[in-house]
């Protein structure tokens, strides 16, 4: 069982704006900077957020990352098929001391 | 560009050892701290360990600690996990990935790249 909370699964039709959310605690997201990954059918994660809602470059303004309090959210605007994966948040956790995951989230675009 | 090749998974008995290795090309492999995680087949991601670009600081999940050692060779730009006394639990793939040129603090670190992984399996 994950310390960070993620609904299991997400969908939207192509176009459509998502969330995805996370939960926690105040020993990882209250307390620390948020990440979050994808991860493509078949690949390897990718670093999608970092510091709670910076893009790396290559990452598309599409993603943009929030934190409030102990949740946090990815969003996904003008859905795209090749948005479909798996996504993770993740964080340090001062409690743990150490990295944790949330359970990932399964997107579908229908 | 910036590149991460995993090696040395494979199928072991439960209590054994195995070694995997990570070969990185593209940056200045020592200026930055390096990472270990594994994912169980079908499951979620699980952070397993940690090493600055030193090599000087080291860092593990209470998992893997005590029966995992992260090293490093900056000479030849290799990342290594030497696992021992492997549980069936321990069967992933585990991937190596690239942090930030500055590992403290570890909150504000991130895995970006990471490699392709390779498939560890515990079994007897």
């Amino acid at each position: 069982q994950s310390v960070l909370t993620q609904s299991p699964s997400a969908s939207g039709t192509p176009g459509q704006r998502v969330t995805i959310s996370c939960s926690g605690s105040n020993s990882n997201i209250g307390n620390n900077a948020v990440y979050w990954y994808q991860q493509v059918p078949g690949t390897a994660p990718k670093l999608l957020i970092y510091r709670n809602n910076q893009r790396p470059s290559g990452v598309p303004d599409r993603f943009s990352g929030s934190r409030s309090g102990t949740s946090a959210s990815l969003a996904i605007s003008g859905l795209r098929s090749e948005d479909e994966g798996d996504y993770y948040c993740a964080m340090w956790d001062d409690r743990l001391n150490g990295w944790v995951f949330g359970g990932g989230t399964i997107l579908t675009v229908v | 560009e910036e590149q991460l090749l995993e090696s040395g998974g494979g199928l072991v008995q439960p209590g054994g050892s195995l070694r995997l290795s990570c070969a990185a090309s593209g940056f200045t492999f020592s200026d930055y701290g390096m990472h270990w995680l594994r994912q169980i087949p079908g499951k979620g991601l699980e952070w397993v360990s940690t090493i600055s670009g030193s090599g000087g600081s080291t860092y593990y999940a209470n998992s893997v600690k005590g029966r995992f050692t992260i090293s490093r060779d900056n000479s030849n730009n290799t990342l290594d996990l030497q696992m021992h006394t492997l549980r069936p639990e321990d069967t992933a793939t585990y991937y190596c990935a690239k942090g930030r040129q500055w590992l403290l603090p570890l909150g504000q670190n991130w895995f970006d790249p990471w490699g392709q992984g390779t498939l560890v399996t515990v079994s007897s």
